[in-house]
């Protein structure tokens, strides 16, 4: 069991272009979360996944935010048109059914 | 709506000395309540858990009990080490999908 894991670790863009994530869950987990968590801040929810279907997203996933778990494995998320305040810490998390959620280490965006 | 309030930090502290982290919670229902801790450079890790009024949950000499009276789930250790030094954050699920609503997080600085 290696965890869960996120790429890539860090980056960096300009305002304006398109940036994709990608997490790889533990194994057999079948639910997958993404939070999105900013300086002195707690991780804010933004969605999440049963199996491949996203079951809910927040209001705070604008129209340039899309998730997707094709297969019920990994999954991405794509910000389209980047903007300064989108720069954060992506977190990706997974559990078995409402068991304890288990966290990757981020991605961590800078929009410059 | 449901949120998670913490007290602000930094909190710091000698080695051997008392901790205390308040968490109060404003929720409908009955909410599971958590702490999650992350260390420099690791993701969030859970670090305990309460799921029912006057549970108590405890891990490596941590505790907290949900008092629903009070809404709190303050954060306790008898004696806190320079290995404890963290981030930690106190959180509730009302179980709709296991979504994670955060407190702002508490730095912990201990020092020898």
């Amino acid at each position: 069991d290696t965890g869960v894991s996120q790429n890539p670790r860090h980056k960096i863009t300009k305002r304006g272009q398109n940036v994709t994530f990608r997490c790889d869950p533990i194994s057999e987990h079948n639910r997958l979360y993404w939070y999105r968590q900013t300086l002195g801040q707690g991780p804010e929810f933004l969605t999440y996944f049963q199996n491949e279907a996203q079951l809910e997203k927040s209001r705070l996933l604008s129209d340039r935010f899309s998730a997707e778990r094709p297969k019920g494995s990994f999954s991405t998320l794509e910000i389209q048109r980047t903007e300064q305040g989108d720069s954060a810490m992506y977190l990706c998390a997974s559990s078995l059914e409402m068991d304890e959620q288990y966290f990757g280490p981020g991605t961590r965006l800078t929009v410059t | 709506g449901n949120s998670v309030t913490q007290m602000e930090g930094p909190v710091t502290l000698s080695e051997e000395a008392f901790l205390t982290i308040n968490c109060t919670y404003t929720a409908t229902g009955y909410p599971s309540l958590f702490w999650y801790v992350q260390y420099p450079g690791e993701g969030l890790q859970l670090l305990l858990k309460a799921t029912k009024a006057d549970d108590k949950g405890s891990n490596k000499g941590f505790e907290a009990t949900y008092r629903k009276e009070t809404t709190s789930f303050h954060l306790e250790k008898g004696s806190v080490q320079v290995s404890d030094s963290a981030v930690y954050f106190c959180a509730l699920s009302r179980n709709q999908g296991g979504k994670l609503i955060f407190g702002q997080g508490t730095e912990l600085s201990v020092k020898p």
